[in-house]
């Protein structure tokens, strides 16, 4: 049962050009919602978050969007830029829990 | 400032034997979590501790696995009589708190475990 579900396996996007990565959730309990990004061989970074209070929570080239009745949330960055080719993972917690569902991750690739 | 410390970073075992994986949660945080990755899969939850108390294993297998947060020194996740199916990452997250805040866990950079 996979709760949490990010559908494109990969991503390729121009430098300079933007780009969007996408999340589904079907648990309705979820609170709180965090993207993270993983190079290989290390562990998980995280970026940004955000509470489903909220619609929209920015950070310099990070922005994402919460659209709660479609359970949907996106990650955009812009301008991509070459560091940023990772795997970003979609993870989502209840308020009152602490363990976190993740997806399976997105490949971002972004070349020159 | 350390961050979540795992070691080792790579383990190998044959079939049958135990494996232990050694977590140090940030400084300040008392609230460790593991996670497993298998190849081409995301993290799966697999226990949540504090200090002394298993919180949540709701994510750990019944047998041959289990955790430890002891009052000094490093959680421990033990596999025994560990299989192939056990080849995976093992990551180790902490968290200063769960209540309030943004519920964000730090990482650690995991523990590659490679069963022969």
């Amino acid at each position: 049962d996979q709760q949490v579900k990010q559908n494109s396996p990969s991503l390729s996007v121009q430098e300079g050009r933007i780009s969007i990565l996408n999340c589904d959730y079907t648990n309705s309990m979820f609170d709180y919602f965090l993207w993270y990004k993983k190079y290989p061989a290390e562990g998980p970074t995280f970026l940004i978050s955000i509470s489903s209070i909220k619609d929209k929570n920015e950070d310099g080239r990070f922005t994402v969007f919460l659209n709660k009745s479609a359970k949907h949330l996106s990650l955009h960055i812009v301008p991509s830029q070459p560091g940023d080719s990772a795997v970003y993972f979609c993870a989502a917690n209840p308020g009152t829990a602490s363990k976190l569902t993740f997806g399976t991750g997105t490949r971002l690739q972004v070349t020159l | 400032n350390a961050g979540v410390m795992q070691n080792p970073r790579h383990l190998v075992r044959r079939r049958g034997q135990e494996a232990r994986l050694r977590c140090s949660p940030m400084k300040g945080h008392s609230h460790v979590y593991w996670y497993r990755q298998l190849p081409e899969e995301g993290l799966k939850f697999m226990v949540y501790l504090q200090k002394e108390n298993i919180i949540d294993e709701s994510g750990m297998p019944k047998e041959r696995f289990s955790a430890e947060f002891p009052k000094e020194g490093p959680s421990i996740l033990r596999i025994q009589q560990v299989v192939r199916g056990d080849s995976a990452a093992y990551f180790c997250a902490s968290s200063p708190s769960i209540s309030g805040g943004n519920n964000e866990q730090f990482f650690g950079p995991g523990t590659r475990l490679t069963v022969l």
